[in-house]
């Protein structure tokens, strides 16, 4: 069975430190792996999502970035922090094989800005 | 551009009411539309996927369906409990160029009093 993993579970951090968030998923492969930040109360807002080793879409001009060095692992970072970037992060994958498509979503990380 | 739409933004409901949860969508050309439940500070777990094909789909207590020409779907719970109480949103995956993304509502809050 496949597992997706994101860590670390709760952070705090202050205003202009760096940021890095990481995502892992297990039993499958060549998976589309996405990252979203969902502010207090409200929906989710896609961030970047990515379909192979190395390629990334962006998709919210920003001070976040991210990567994906491996096939089943994908980072969130920044060089530094606004308050702004506060919020619930959750990454997740979809299987990019045949058949139905469901998307499948990390415990995500919860970040405050101070 | 995809929106979705999910009215209301929170339902109070005694336990045992069957109830519907709304989902709409600006643009009919769709691959699929998944609902997902979220319980606070949690991620999202996947409850039911309809492909742009099917008109309904069924998950124990749970009814999704489709109408892909008016740009709606339900998600019918019966007999609620209060193990029911969280925030169910969902998500269109469109066709076309942004056929990797997903756009989400956000959300409808469920309380379902014991």
């Amino acid at each position: 069975s496949q597992t997706i993993h994101q860590w670390p579970a709760t952070l705090v951090q202050p205003v202009g430190s760096p940021l890095s968030l990481e995502c892992t998923v297990e039993g499958t492969s060549n998976p589309n792996l996405y990252w979203y930040r969902q502010a207090a109360g409200r929906g989710l807002q896609l961030l970047f999502y990515s379909v192979g080793i190395g390629q990334i879409s962006s998709e919210v001009p920003q001070n976040l970035s991210a990567s994906r060095p491996q096939d089943r692992q994908f980072i969130l970072s920044s060089k530094k922090l606004l308050l702004s970037d506060s919020g619930f992060y959750l990454c997740a994958w979809r299987w990019t094989g045949t058949g139905v498509s469901e998307q499948y979503f990390g415990p995500g990380t919860r970040l405050t800005v101070t | 551009k995809q929106e979705v739409t999910q009215i209301p933004a929170a339902l109070s409901v005694p336990e045992g009411e069957n109830l519907v949860l709304n989902c709409s969508f600006t643009d009919s050309a769709i691959y699929n539309l998944q609902w997902f439940r979220q319980d606070p500070g949690k991620g999202l777990t996947s409850l039911l996927l309809i492909q742009s094909s099917q008109r309904e789909q069924t998950s124990g207590r749970l009814n999704a369906s489709l109408d892909k020409s008016s740009g709606r779907s339900t998600l019918y719970i019966a007999a609620s409990q209060p193990g029911d109480s969280a925030t169910y949103l969902c998500a269109v995956r469109p066709r076309g160029d942004n056929f990797n993304k997903f756009y989400f509502g956000s959300g409808t809050k469920l309380n379902v009093k014991p």
